[in-house]
This record gives C-alpha cells, structure tokens and sequence, in this order.
C-alpha cells in the first residue's frame, strides 16, 4: 500500500544528543514537509522540500536540518541547539509542486528529551 | 504565524447532533482544507474548498467559504462516535508552498 512512514513512533533523547527522525514515501510525490505539534496547538512548519537536493525553511527551523537526498526520504535531525525539542513529529507529502493539494500525512513520531 | 484560527477550540456534542466549526483567517488564500486528527495520529485531507467556489459537500461535511469574511465553516451532520477527534483548518496562500494551520477544534460526540 502507499504511504508515508516514519521511525520511530517514540523516540527519548537526552539532552546534548542529536536525534534523526525518518520520513520515508512511496508516493511519488513530489514536495515533502516537516511539522512541529505542540500539546492543544496547531502545526508549525520545519522544513520543506519540492525537489530532490533542495529544501526551504518553514516558521520554526532553528535547532533543525534536513536532507533531501532521494526523493522518497527527508529524514529531520534535531539538533543539540533545539532548546524545547519535546514534542509531536509530523511528516506529510504532496504530490506535485502547484499550489494546490491535500497533504498526506504520517502517523508522527513523538520525541521526548529526558 | 498561523492562519487560521479555529473556533470554538473544543466542542461536546451528542451522537446524531450536528457539530458546526469555524475557522477565520487573515489574508487571502488560493484554497482551503480541512483535517482531522485522531488522538496520537497524523492528519487526515477531509476536504479542500478552492477560493472561488462557496459551498462543498463530501458525505456528512459540508463545508463554506466566505471570502468577504474571511472564513470558512466545517459541518458534520448526524455525529457519530466515531466522530471524536480533532479538526483543524489549513490556508495555501497564493504563490505559496506552505500550507498554514489553525490549532483546530477538538470534538468530542458522546454516545
């Protein structure tokens, strides 16, 4: 079935340590994102990508990177820098690069810095 | 910044109830969605609504899009249990990537 996935569902972390958080998508879609959930908030925007080897800062990139080096993957690093990393991941895709479209969504993954 | 802002934030309703959610945003938008959220899960596309067009309907939802106000409207017409979750609004703005998202209603239907 298509889909995105991503790994780990729960992650902990201590603090100092970076934490690489995996997006995977047999889709073919082109354009993929990053979003931040914060407990009873909407999502905030990390990163984005709409093209193999390229990507673009969201609201909220600092303590973040990403890569974008298959178009099926856009792993995000959480960074030692990310001074309040806990929080719910979210990763979704869309097919083309116009404006319009739904976005798919993964089932998230939840980071705990201990 | 976000959007879209949702309201009311949550909303307690009975099964077989209707449930009306709001969401306003600030500038003008190419289109419209809505998502919904289940508990510890990742957002499901409900419905996109183009900034041209003013009703939409998909099974139980219906949705309305007021550019003049700047807002749009989600229904759920006879709630089911199952309906329990998170909606949230989400704006594409033109000649933009991003799509911007409200901090959603949460619903809860009592059975």
């Amino acid at each position: 079935d298509g889909g995105i996935t991503q790994s780990p569902k729960y992650l902990f972390r201590k603090e100092g340590q970076n934490v690489t958080l995996s997006c995977e998508q047999n889709l073919n879609h082109d354009a993929m994102y990053w979003y931040r959930q914060d407990p009873g908030q909407g999502l905030r925007l990390i990163y984005y990508s709409q093209i193999v080897n390229d990507f673009q800062k969201g609201d909220i990139a600092e303590g973040y990177s990403v890569s974008r080096e298959k178009k099926e993957s856009f792993p995000l690093t959480v960074t030692s820098a990310q001074k309040n990393p806990t929080a719910f991941y979210l990763c979704a895709s869309k097919k083309g690069t116009a404006n319009t479209g739904e976005l798919f969504f993964g089932e998230g993954s939840r980071l705990t810095v201990l | 910044s976000q959007q879209g802002e949702e309201d009311p934030q949550a909303l307690s309703i009975q099964e077989g109830e209707n449930a009306t959610m709001n969401c306003s945003y600030k500038t003008s938008i190419n289109n419209l969605q809505w998502y919904r959220q289940n508990s510890g899960r990742g957002l499901v596309h409900l419905i996109l609504i183009r900034s041209n067009e003013r009703e939409k309907h998909s099974g139980r939802l219906r949705v309305t899009l007021d550019t003049s106000k700047k807002s749009s409207s989600l229904l759920i017409t006879a709630s089911r249990a199952a309906d329990t979750a998170s909606y949230f609004c989400a704006t594409e703005k033109g000649g933009s990537e991003k799509l911007v998202f409200g901090k959603g209603t949460k619903l809860t239907v009592n059975p």
